[in-house]
């Protein structure tokens, strides 16, 4: 399996509500990255996890709130989002090592907050 | 951290050769340059990485200048599946697991 699954694909979320986006990965791959997109945008790093552990985050808002279960699943939960908040969120994966390997990224969740 | 300068959009007819510049002026001996591509509603998608010599894969070749100040991603035979952004990257070999950090990138356009 090469593959990073993200679900649900799509979302549409109320600014009050929970919810929250899922990323699997069954490569072995103990680093794993949650992206934002913005249209017509590069991607932004969020967090980063390594060995199920958070390693950075980039002075995201506390209504992002990221979670590594164990070494194949990252979640990031969602709270009282705002409208700006709407974007593609991407998930990666890589080895630790990350610089003789390349990383895998999933085809992402469009989030659109009302 | 390094930087990388990629021209903002390029043109090219498809299935001919596409050469995709990058400059990375400032690289250090311990930074692998990599290439991704975005595909429209697609995540990026790892295409190649070198560190001083060129290298070949299925999808594209790199070229490394002698000095290491730039490189060139070089589709052999383009079609319109090629049609994407493509992201020039350096990463610190010293490092563990720190993440991608995307420049502008260059927008690809190819034409039937």
């Amino acid at each position: 399996d090469t593959e990073v699954t993200q679900t649900p694909k799509h979302l549409v979320m109320g600014m009050t509500n929970k919810k929250s986006l899922k990323c699997e990965q069954h490569m072995g791959h103990r680093a794993m990255y949650w992206y934002k997109q913005k249209a017509k945008k590069p991607p932004e790093l969020m967090f980063v996890y390594s060995y199920e552990k958070l390693s950075i985050n980039e002075s995201v808002p506390s209504r992002f709130s990221p979670e590594c279960p164990n070494s194949s699943l990252l979640n990031l939960h969602l709270h009282a989002l705002q409208p700006e908040d709407s974007a593609l969120y991407l998930c990666a994966s890589s080895q630790v090592g990350q610089f003789l390997y390349g990383y895998t990224f999933g085809s992402g969740t469009r989030l659109t907050v009302v | 951290d390094a930087k990388t300068t990629q021209p903002n959009s390029m043109e090219s007819n498809e299935e001919e050769p596409v050469h995709l510049p990058c400059n990375h002026s400032t690289i250090s001996g311990t930074d692998y340059i990599h290439w991704y591509r975005q595909l429209p509603s697609q995540g990026p998608e790892y295409v190649i990485h070198g560190l001083t010599s060129n290298v070949n894969n299925r999808m594209a070749s790199l070229a490394i200048a002698e000095d290491r100040k730039s490189s060139t991603l070089i589709l052999h035979r383009a079609t319109l599946r090629d049609a994407a952004v493509y992201y020039c990257i350096l990463l610190y070999s010293g490092g563990g697991a720190d993440g991608l950090t995307f420049g502008k990138g260059t927008h690809l356009i190819i034409q039937p």
